[in-house]
């Protein structure tokens, strides 16, 4: 089965650019958190997502923003970029939100900002 | 708010030493805790976890105990090799669903 995937793998943007990053769940999963892992740091949680709707929110600037598609499939989408938004971006599924407990973490997407 | 502190690395073992790797952590209740593994260039796997006090979390030779008293969530190998090399993440789940983590722990075991 297929674990979750990412796209792209590394991806290199300039200071003030926009990028989106994408993600594809679990077969049969329909919840999709985003996570930011800045070099030598824990992942820190940005947004989640459960049947196309906002369930959670992270300590992020509204340059950060998400969607859920009908597919379950997601979107993460960072505008006007700094270079402390050079991290890896973690995208995690689960079957249920937050009464689930178990996230699967997909390989994350590079990200960085010259 | 929620955290998760946990020991500073690296951490450097031969192998077959014993592993401990100290969590502790910071709720409001009684979370569910976990410890998760990042090898070089990929992602985090799960490698155990506890949903209540006094649970006991068991995967590849690894351990941990959810001690409320404590609020602590140690992991332990009695006897690690080469391939357990890898950077190790306690986490909580949060009020939202979501992962707290602490700043990891990198392992790196000698042959």
């Amino acid at each position: 089965d297929a674990g979750v995937t990412q796209s792209p793998t590394h991806l290199i943007k300039t200071r003030g650019q926009h990028v989106t990053l994408r993600c594809s769940p679990i077969s049969g999963h329909k919840s999709v958190s985003w996570y930011q892992q800045v070099l030598g740091q824990g992942p820190q949680f940005i947004f989640q997502y459960y049947e196309k709707e906002e369930r959670g929110r992270g300590n992020f600037p509204d340059r950060f923003s998400a969607r859920q598609f009908p597919n379950y499939s997601s979107e993460l989408n960072v505008n006007a970029l700094l270079l402390g938004d050079s991290a890896l971006y973690l995208c995690a599924s689960s079957f249920l939100d937050r009464d689930s407990y178990e996230q699967y973490f997909g390989p994350g997407t590079r990200l960085t900002v010259t | 708010g929620d955290s998760v502190t946990q020991m500073e690395g690296p951490v450097t073992l031969s192998e077959e030493a014993f592993l401990t790797i100290n969590c502790t952590y910071t709720a409001t209740g009684y979370p569910s805790l976990f410890w998760y593994v990042q090898y070089p260039g990929e992602g985090l796997q799960l490698l155990l976890k506890a949903t209540k006090a006094d649970d006991k979390g068991s995967n590849k030779g690894f351990e941990a105990t959810y001690r409320k008293e404590t609020t602590s969530f140690h992991l332990e190998k009695g006897s690690v090799q080469v391939s357990d090399s890898a950077v190790y993440f306690c986490a909580l789940k949060g009020s939202q669903g979501n992962l707290i983590f602490g700043k990891g722990t990198k392992l790196s075991v000698k042959p």
